[in-house]
């Protein structure tokens, strides 16, 4: 079965760090992947997308993902978070033949100040 | 910008209940997601709807489950009889192209 894992589950940054959030999927086929951001008392919020194509995508906010297919990874990044990125972040993939969605566990970010 | 809306944002009932949660799609939206999100758990699939059927549904979504359009603007969940662990967060998505889901703001279901 499919399953997609985030291995951070609470990171704490102050203002102006890098962030990296792990996301892997088990799946060997081809697979469409997100990125979802859930800000406090707000709906998911898509972040960015992976279909095909350059495996290194951007997305609003100043972020971006790097697909590794080798890696059966999707890695979040950000080279300088702000405070108001203080949110929960979901890594979700879909495989072929299937629109529906598997999520991650979710991981919180907080950013300080 | 379009939003999906959910109502009601929270919903008390108790055990052997009926439940209906409803939700507003985008308007040009065809393809139509619930899913839900248990406290402290994954957000998980419920069931996805397409042509005004059920195209998929995951093994959560038994008998006491149902989904309905029924006005060409609202998207239904129904839930017969209510049980302690359907407590949860439920979600509504839609899509125009069945990947890119828009999530709405939730639901948060308590049974007591």
């Amino acid at each position: 079965a499919q399953s997609v894992s985030q291995h951070n589950h609470h990171v704490i940054l102050s203002e102006a760090a890098s962030l990296e959030l792990g996301c892997n999927y088990s799946y060997g086929g081809t697979v469409n992947l997100f990125w979802y951001v859930q800000y406090p008392g707000q709906h998911l919020q898509l972040l960015l997308k992976y279909f095909s194509g350059d495996p290194l995508v951007k997305g609003i906010k100043g972020f971006e993902a790097e697909f590794i297919k080798s890696k059966f990874s999707f890695n979040l990044r950000k080279p300088s978070v702000q405070w108001s990125d203080t949110a929960e972040y979901f890594c979700a993939v879909n495989a072929e033949n299937t629109d529906k969605l598997i999520f991650g566990t979710g991981t919180r970010l907080q950013v300080f100040p | 910008e379009p939003e999906v809306t959910q109502t009601p944002s929270h919903q008390v009932t108790q055990m052997g209940q009926e439940v209906i949660l409803r939700c507003v799609p985008i308007s040009n939206h065809l393809y139509f997601y619930w899913y839900r999100q248990i406290l402290g758990q994954k957000v998980e699939f419920l069931v996805s709807f397409y042509n005004n059927e059920i195209s998929e549904k995951s093994e959560i979504f038994d008998d006491q489950f149902s989904v309905e359009r029924p006005d060409g603007s609202n998207f239904t969940l129904k839930i017969r009889s209510t049980k302690l662990e359907d407590s949860a967060m439920y979600f509504c998505a839609s899509s125009t192209t069945g990947y890119e889901q828009y999530f709405g703001p939730g639901t948060r279901l308590t049974v007591t």
